[in-house]
């Protein structure tokens, strides 16, 4: 069952522009939600979190927006840059935080 | 500060065998977790341990278990090893209190069963 989902596997934006990746989620229990970048034989890294009392958390060209009641995140990368092409990982956790809950990813490439 | 390392970087198993896959935790940090990841998929979580105690685990048979030591580093171990087991084992370790949500993995272990 999977509790988070990313339905779009790839996204293509030119340099400078917008990137959008979206990721909904099933159990309102979640309460932290967070992005992970991956590069090819990496581990995921740690991009951008939001707890479930914000809707907006914004950190440098990174902003992720939550909206609750649609069960629906999003994260906006503002300029687009080529080194921002990697595969974007949303995950969920609920309050007791032990558990963390992965979508299937949306890789992301940034043609200069 | 040294990251997150695991070892082996690959390994190729038979079914039916056991393996024991490595972690070495970020500095500091007192939590790990452990996921699979499929091709194609996203990381699943497998199990957490806290202070050498598990804090959590997934919807993983009892063949996947696991032990923290008080150094911190962990170990993942799969007994009768599956060829659906063929995955990218991740660890992830994370301090303790309000930044525990932020995890820090290591490049992973591909594990490759026959």
């Amino acid at each position: 069952d999977q509790q988070v989902k990313q339905n779009s596997p790839s996204l293509s934006v030119q340099e400078g522009r917008i990137s959008i990746l979206n990721c909904d989620y099933t159990n309102s229990m979640f309460d932290y939600f967070l992005w992970y970048k991956k590069y090819p034989a990496e581990g995921p890294t740690f991009l951008i979190s939001i707890s479930s009392i914000k809707d907006k958390n914004e950190d440098g060209r990174f902003t992720v927006f939550l909206n609750k009641s649609a069960k629906h995140l999003s994260l906006h990368i503002v300029p687009s840059q080529p080194g921002d092409s990697a595969v974007y990982f949303c995950a969920a956790s609920k309050p007791t935080g032990n558990q963390f809950y992965f979508g299937t990813g949306t890789s992301l490439t940034v043609i200069p | 500060e040294t990251g997150v390392t695991q070892s082996p970087t690959h390994l190729i198993k038979t079914r039916g065998q056991q393996v024991t896959l490595r972690c070495s935790s970020q500095s500091g940090h007192n939590t790990v977790s452990w996921y699979q990841q499929a091709l194609g998929q996203g990381p699943q979580f497998i199990f957490q341990y806290y202070r050498e105690e598990e804090n959590g685990r997934g919807n993983f048979p009892p063949r996947f278990s696991g032990l923290q030591f008080p150094n911190y580093s962990s170990e993942l171990n799969v007994n009768a090893l599956e060829l659906d087991d063929s995955a990218l084992y991740l660890c992830a370790s994370s301090p303790s209190g309000k930044s525990s949500y932020e995890q820090y993995f290591g490049p992973g272990t591909r594990l490759t069963v026959t």
